[in-house]
């Protein structure tokens, strides 16, 4: 089946520093892009979609300036929490999607300090 | 608008028995609809879709799921439950025009005791 594969699996950082989160297709070339955003014992919440080349789409409420999203390749796209505060602690998964499927990243388990 | 809703927060079950996890969806058309399973901080594992066919959908690890479109369920079951099987389960669904975003429910936690 199609692998996704994020980088780094845990990142803690200092407040005010940013972190950046790789999510890859490694077996398929995935034009669209998804991230989520996971609290403790809640379920998945759709930060934005990114599609190749062109900027992401947010979800109301999520601020793209905070969260930073590049898709710069086909099976290459970028979170980056921008001066992130403990309030960002999360984890964060992303998914690609291969055809009419979507398949999910293990995650990145950010904990800010 | 469409949603998912999963009732139980957590079910328990002991190992050997059958187990069940609910799920109800509103979804305008014909949804298509997913069961993913988390382990701890771990990404969603894929267990079984239905998009049309069979109302009974098997799946991975020996889940199977039933498609009830007058009672808009797709109750995730399997016959004899494993200690393994404990994990956070989701039911998700989308619309079935065009390539739309995934909606979740909000996860129950099944718990297999030995």
């Amino acid at each position: 089946g199609a692998v996704v594969s994020q980088h780094p699996s845990w990142v803690i950082c200092k407040s005010g520093t940013s972190v950046k989160i790789e999510c890859r297709s490694l077996d398929f070339q995935a034009t669209t892009m998804f991230w989520y955003r996971q609290f403790p014992k809640q379920s998945l919440m759709l930060m934005a979609t990114s599609n190749e080349g062109s900027k992401a789409t947010y979800e109301q409420g999520v601020e793209k300036d905070k969260f930073l999203i590049n898709h710069a390749s086909l099976t290459l796209s970028t979170l980056t929490v921008t001066s992130a505060h403990p309030e960002d602690s999360s984890f964060y998964i992303c998914s690609a999607r291969f055809g009419n499927e979507q398949f999910f990243g293990p995650g990145t388990r950010l904990t800010v300090l | 608008a469409q949603s998912v809703a999963q009732p139980e927060d957590q079910v328990n079950v002991a190992e050997g028995n059958p187990l069940t996890v609910k799920c109800t969806y509103s979804v305008s058309g014909n949804p298509y609809l997913f069961w993913y399973v988390q382990y701890p901080n771990r990404g969603l594992q894929f267990l079984l879709k239905y998009i049309t066919g069979d109302n009974l959908v098997k799946g991975s690890y020996g889940f199977e799921a039933e498609f009830n479109k007058s009672q808009t369920s797709f109750h995730l079951k399997k016959p004899s439950a494993l200690v393994s099987d404990s994990a956070l389960y989701f039911c998700a669904s989308r619309g079935n025009t065009g390539f739309q975003k995934l909606v979740f429910g909000t996860g129950t936690r099944l718990l297999v005791s030995p």
